[in-house]
């Protein structure tokens, strides 16, 4: 129940092009829905991130677009560009009393943009 | 002026040895966390600190110490190192209940 589901495992984009990241997950407790991006060698950044109660958030060219009902959510880079090219993590997050919030990772996406 | 660093960025060592990574946050946030990352590159939550006190402990051997000094600080001492626990570990800071965390970039350890 504490899972999440990402997909593809890998994808391949053309510059200019839109690239999808798909995630779903099952426990509804689940209150906020990060994204990371990772370049070899490096943490993960956080990208951007939604509230469940929220269906759609943009910034800049990434936008997530979260269906509560079918809890799925999903990543979209608009105009992929070659520096877009990392592995992206979906996560969910579970709060413990204020105290301290648990992520549970998606199994990430590797993106290659080709020139 | 780096948010969270973890020292040191790799360690190579023998199997059975006894090592320490060190972890410090300039955040002010009052949790910190350490995930492990596997060869797969799947990331999994390993110990949550709020305040010092110990929150989340994800059924991590007890080889695997976590100890914080004050709320800044998080460092993960580690005994008798197995060829399994070969991972890349990363420190995280968040100031709950804002769920936004922060990591670290990371210690490539590795056991031989």
């Amino acid at each position: 129940q504490q899972q999440v589901k990402q997909s593809p495992q890998s994808l391949i984009v053309q510059k200019g092009g839109i690239s999808i990241i798909n995630c779903a997950y099952e426990n509804t407790a689940f209150d906020y829905f990060p994204w990371y991006q990772q370049f070899p060698g490096k943490g993960p950044a956080l990208l951007i991130a939604i509230r469940p109660d929220v269906s759609e958030k943009k910034e800049g060219r990434f936008t997530i677009s979260f269906n509560k009902s079918a809890k799925q959510f999903s990543l979209h880079i608009m105009d992929s560009q070659p520096g877009d090219s990392a592995t992206y993590f979906c996560a969910a997050s579970i709060g413990y009393g204020g105290a301290t919030n648990k992520l549970i990772f998606g199994t990430g996406t590797l993106l290659a943009v080709q020139p | 002026d780096t948010a969270v660093s973890q020292t040191p960025k790799y360690l190579v060592t023998q199997m059975g040895n006894d090592k320490s990574i060190k972890c410090e946050q300039n955040l002010g946030h009052d949790t910190m966390y350490w995930y492990k990352q596997d060869s797969k590159k799947f990331l999994k939550i390993m110990f949550s600190y709020n305040n010092k006190e110990l929150i989340i402990n994800e059924t991590v051997p007890n080889r695997f110490s976590p100890k914080s000094p004050d709320k800044a600080h998080l460092n993960l001492h580690i005994n008798s190192l197995e060829l399994g626990d070969s991972a890349v570990y990363f420190c995280a800071s968040s100031h709950p209940p804002a769920p936004e965390a922060f990591f670290g970039q990371g210690t490539r350890l590795t056991v031989v």
